[in-house]
């Protein structure tokens, strides 16, 4: 079975400086997705930025960034910049690529702070 | 636009008791997930629902169970509550059940508070 892994429980950035999030995830599967979802207090998961197994390039949205290791199943969301909306917790997922397993596999979750 | 909505936001039930909760998806959308995010956890998958029929479905007893309507909007049932059950009951849209291809749509969720 799939297992997504934050080993982070909470983490702490000061506003305009540059945060690393991890994540590890075990799979015996090729192709799939890895996602990062933030859900601040409002409770609604909002997708942050997505990784296709299958691309080696490592995704980018604006002042978001992923480190994809695909060997080492290292998934690690780098945030720069950060802003005081960042604030909230960040959600590692897995979801197996294909047909229709379209389930989400997600983390426990990284609770980020941002100090002014 | 209306995104996911997600009715009620809260809701509390005694042991014992059964209780449903809705969602309508977002417009364009056909496909309807249901996760449980218990507190301090990340959300687990519960079922998923397309043209009105369950297509999958995650380690759940039966006392979960659903329904998708012609319209795709959905309901999650669950019987015989227990105190375990309490939590954040989120919904999710998507074109398609090859949901994390198209992309989720999430809801802010239904608070349930088993006591």
């Amino acid at each position: 079975a799939q297992t997504v892994t934050q080993s982070q429980p909470e983490m702490s950035v000061q506003e305009a400086e540059t945060v690393t999030l991890s994540c590890t995830y075990d799979t015996s599967e090729s192709d799939y997705y890895l996602f990062w979802y933030k859900q601040p207090p409002s409770r609604q998961m909002i997708l942050v930025i997505r990784q296709e197994a299958y691309k080696q390039q490592n995704a980018t949205e604006n002042r978001f960034s992923v480190n994809f290791q695909k060997a080492a199943k290292s998934f690690s969301l780098k945030i720069s910049d950060s802003q005081l909306g960042d604030a909230a917790m960040y959600f590692c997922a897995y979801s197996q690529y294909g047909g229709s397993q379209g389930n989400l596999i997600f983390g426990k979750g990284t609770k980020l702070s941002v100090k002014p | 636009d209306a995104g996911v909505t997600q009715s009620p936001t809260h809701l509390i039930k005694t042991r014992g008791q059964q209780v449903t909760l809705r969602c309508s998806p977002k417009s364009g959308h056909d496909t309807v997930s249901w996760y449980q995010q218990a507190l301090g956890q990340g959300p687990q998958f519960i079922f998923q629902y397309y043209e009105e029929e369950e297509r999958q479905r995650g380690n759940f007893p039966d006392r979960f169970s659903g329904h998708q309507f012609p319209n795709y909007s959905s309901e999650l049932n669950v019987n015989a509550l227990l105190l375990g059950d309490s939590a954040l009951y989120l919904c999710a849209s998507s074109l398609g059940p090859a949901s994390s291809i198209s992309g989720n749509t999430f809801g802010s969720g239904t608070r349930l508070t088993v006591v």
